[in-house]
């Protein structure tokens, strides 16, 4: 069945340090993908989605780019802040056009330090 | 307001007793969710609904029972609670496909069985 594999946390950077999370993911056709945030004491939001091969998604200076060939989504940011400091979920869903339930990883804790 | 709201935000409660969790959202989407978060697990689907009186089971649906008689409401019951249901529960709601595929998250109830 489909799965979604984050790299494990915490993540523990300086500000303006360079941050990747490692996203991997096995499906069947062509799913859409998403990372969602979560800061302390919140839900989930939506940071940044893609839906097709090739196709990056960015937001807030974060970016990550569908690979295929790779099956990867990974997510970076090249200066961190503290407020960047949550919990970050990638998450698979349907093909566009097609309904279906996301399927979650587990989650990396990242901490920014001044 | 506008949005997606759950109540109570904090609650505590017996072992056996029965607990009901509320979810209100104003955007009248189609579909909503319930997930329960837990360390080492993420995110994982309890239930779903696809539209009034159209609900389904997710990944742990096991202890627990929704109704969805109203489009904008969808609550969560534990008939029995039982220690191992201490978890926090995020609704969420979203469109339906072909749009593109984002769910929308609720704040969070932490609940904790004694």
């Amino acid at each position: 069945g489909n799965s979604v594999t984050q790299m494990e946390g915490p993540v523990t950077l300086s500000e303006e340090a360079f941050l990747t999370i490692n996203c991997t993911y096995t499906a069947t056709g062509y799913p859409s993908l998403f990372w969602y945030v979560q800061y302390p004491g919140e839900g989930l939001q939506l940071l940044l989605k893609a839906t097709k091969a090739d196709d990056k998604g960015s937001n807030k200076g974060f970016e990550a780019t569908y690979r295929k060939e790779t099956t990867s989504f990974h997510l970076e940011k090249g200066s961190v802040q503290v407020s960047d400091s949550a919990v970050y979920f990638c998450a698979l869903g349907p093909t566009i056009g097609s309904q279906g339930n996301l399927i979650f990883g587990k989650g990396t804790k990242l901490s920014v330090k001044p | 307001d506008a949005g997606i709201t759950q109540s109570p935000r904090y609650k505590i409660t017996e072992t056996g007793r029965q607990v009901t969790l509320m979810c209100h959202q104003t955007w009248s989407h189609s579909y909503m969710f319930w997930y329960r978060q837990d360390l080492g697990h993420g995110l994982r689907l309890i239930y779903y609904s696809a539209a009034a009186d159209i609900t389904d089971k997710g990944e742990v649906p096991d202890g627990y029972v929704v109704s969805r008689s109203k489009t904008e409401n969808f609550p969560l019951t534990l008939e029995s609670a039982t220690r191992s249901q201490t978890s926090v529960y995020f609704c969420a709601s979203s469109e339906p496909a072909p749009l593109p595929y984002e769910q929308y998250f609720g704040p969070g109830t932490r609940l904790t069985v004694t």
